[in-house]
């Protein structure tokens, strides 16, 4: 079975300031992790994925998460802040003999001025 | 590429009318689609994987009979809310995997209300 965590439901920061985004995961096969931005009102933007490649991923807009087994993370993080970063972000986890994709909670991002 | 779209991107209904949702692959081909409920400040739930040419696979807890799902082509899948009622008004996103199967394409979701 696979499940998802995500630390923090809303995570508010100044623009400018490092974000970070905590996921971690659990997964009995070697997993694929995701994360993924909404805007209200709008489907899933895909930021970056994991799939058994380079432990650190780099996705668009800045983002960027490392795969860290021995922790079972996969937290994403951006050096500085933009106010359009405001939105939803969510981890997900599969595996590569369904695509099913497990989600976590969801992380409210706060960008202040 | 890999772009899916859903059509109608929003509609209201009155309770026991039926409606139903196109999600379709635009650019490629889609043997696998999945169907996600999204309820205000929530995450996705996977309500079933949809599977070209043969019956979808319902998650549990979610009534087959009431979410009707069809997927006649390699790219459109359909999902019908049968005798719709207020309590399933929601947002309903599809996806579509990708061929290597590593990868899933959102669409940009339809917006229920049942009056």
């Amino acid at each position: 079975a696979q499940s998802v965590t995500q630390l923090g439901s809303h995570v508010s920061v100044s623009e400018g300031a490092l974000v970070l985004l905590r996921c971690n995961y659990s997964s009995s096969v070697p997993p694929y992790l995701f994360w993924y931005v909404q805007y209200p009102n709008q489907g899933l933007q895909l930021l970056l994925k994991y799939t058994s490649a380079a432990t650190l991923v780099k996705g668009i807009n800045g983002f960027e998460a490392e795969f860290k087994k021995s922790e079972t993370s996969f937290h994403l993080t951006k050096p500085s802040a933009h106010m359009s970063d405001a939105a939803e972000y969510f981890c997900a986890v599969s595996s590569s003999n369904t695509g099913k994709l497990i989600f976590g909670q969801g992380t409210t991002l706060q960008v202040k001025p | 590429g890999a772009v899916v779209s859903q059509h109608p991107s929003w509609v209201i209904c009155k309770s026991g009318t039926s409606v139903k949702i196109e999600c379709r692959s635009l650019d490629f081909q889609a043997t696998t689609m999945f169907w996600y409920r999204q309820f205000p400040k929530q995450s996705l739930m996977l309500m079933a994987t949809s599977n070209e040419g043969s019956k979808a696979t319902y998650e549990q807890g979610v009534e087959k009979d009431k979410f009707l799902i069809n997927h006649a082509s390699l790219t459109l899948s359909t999902l019908t809310v049968t005798s719709a009622h207020p309590e399933d008004s929601s947002f309903y996103i599809c996806s579509a995997l990708s061929q290597g199967g590593n990868e899933q394409f959102f669409g940009p979701g339809t917006r229920l209300t049942v009056l």
